[in-house]
Formats: structure tokens, sequence, C-alpha cells
């Protein structure tokens, strides 16, 4: 059964340093893995998705990276912003459904 | 285009009684999802369509819990009996063929 992992469950960072946030998973049968964001009380919202054979994408100032053989995937916000505070989420495909990890809740303070 | 809408955004009930949720996934997509976050579980797969096949039901948690989708577009997630245990916030996403996940604003599920 696949489970997904991600430290640290809070992160508090000063406004325009970068926030690197981590997510691991124990089964690299992956078909691909996501990334969203979550604003409270809101749905997800689609960040970035890398396919199994990627190794990462980019997307403005968000990179996300993954390598299977360590079951890992990072994404990196790059010069943070008050507005990226959320929770962030990484979930793993394989089959027909999502394995998410818990989230990692962001606080940019100004 | 518009994105994945649910409906309501906020159902009260009490216990017992039988709640319906509704989804419409983005037009031209045929793959839909159920999932349900609560503060105690995350975010848990429920139920997931795909075209005319039948549905993988894997992710429920019990037989109260049943879904259908008609016409391949919307889809209801029917809950009877309702208990305190179930409540949680239900969100659906659609995709097509099965890649990128896009989701609701889901609905927001209280059992008194």
């Amino acid at each position: 059964k696949q489970e997904v992992t991600q430290i640290p469950a809070a992160l508090s960072v000063p406004e325009g340093e970068n926030l690197v946030l981590n997510c691991s998973f124990t089964d690299s049968a992956i078909y691909n893995l996501q990334w969203f964001r979550q604003d409270p009380g809101k749905g997800l919202t689609s960040l970035l998705l890398i396919q199994s054979s990627q190794r990462e994408q980019t997307s403005g100032r968000l990179n996300a990276s993954l390598d299977k053989s360590s079951g890992r995937s990072t994404l990196y916000i790059a010069a943070s912003q008050p507005g990226d505070s959320a929770t962030y989420l990484c979930a793993s495909a394989a089959g027909n459904k999502l394995t998410f990890g818990g989230g990692t809740r962001v606080l940019v303070k100004p | 285009g518009a994105g994945v809408s649910q409906s309501p955004s906020n159902k009260v009930t009490e216990k017992g009684k039988d709640v319906e949720l509704r989804c419409d996934p983005i037009s031209g997509h045929t793959a839909l999802y159920w999932y349900r976050q609560s503060l105690g579980q995350g975010l848990e797969f429920l139920i997931y369509f795909q075209g005319n096949s039948a549905p993988d039901k894997s992710g429920l948690p019990s037989d109260r819990f049943s879904a259908e989708r008609t016409g391949g577009s919307v889809s209801t997630l029917t809950i009877q009996r309702t208990q305190q245990e179930d409540s949680a916030v239900y969100l659906c996403a659609s995709s097509l063929d099965a890649r990128e996940q896009f989701f609701g604003p889901g609905t927001r599920l209280t059992v008194l």
C-alpha cells in the first residue's frame, strides 16, 4: 500500500526566502506525482504534475523534482510572497487514484 | 471554460438522515473521482468512474456510501443513515484520460 509523507507539517518563513517542501513515497511504481495548493476552506488547485518518466517540472517561481529511485519529490518556491501562504499537498498516482500526503502548511510573513 | 463544480457547498444534517452530494465535472473529462478530507484522516480516495467501465469502489468506507454517474457526466454521492464520523469535506475531481486531476471546491458535510 502506497504511503505518502510530507515533512515538515508546518513551515514559517520571512517574505523573500525560498521555500523547500518535501514529499516522500514508499512505492516507486507511480504513474505521476502531482503538487496541489489548498487555501483555507477551498478546494485543491493543481500546481505541477510530473510524469514518472520526467525529473522535474517548472512553472514560474515553482519547480518540482522527482526521484523515483529514492521515493522523493521536492517543491521549490523561489522568492516567497505572503500570497504563497497556504497548505501544499503532494499526491502520487498509481492506477485510478491519488494517494495524498498530509500536507505542509506554509506561512510567509511580510 | 468552467471548472469542476459541486453542490451544495455546505450541508448540515441530522444523524440518521440520507444526503446527496452532486458533482459536475469539466466538460469532456472522461474520468471522475470522489475524495473525502477529514481532520483525522487527511485526503482519502473514495470512488473512481472512467467512461462506461465499472467504477472502482475500493475506497468507499461502508455500504452506506454509494455513487453513480449518469450519462458519463454528472455524479451523485449518496450517504445513507449518516453518522457523525461522516462529517468531512467531500471533494470531486475530473480528468482527461486519467491524467492530471482538477478538483472542485468541495462540499462541507456536518452531521449533528
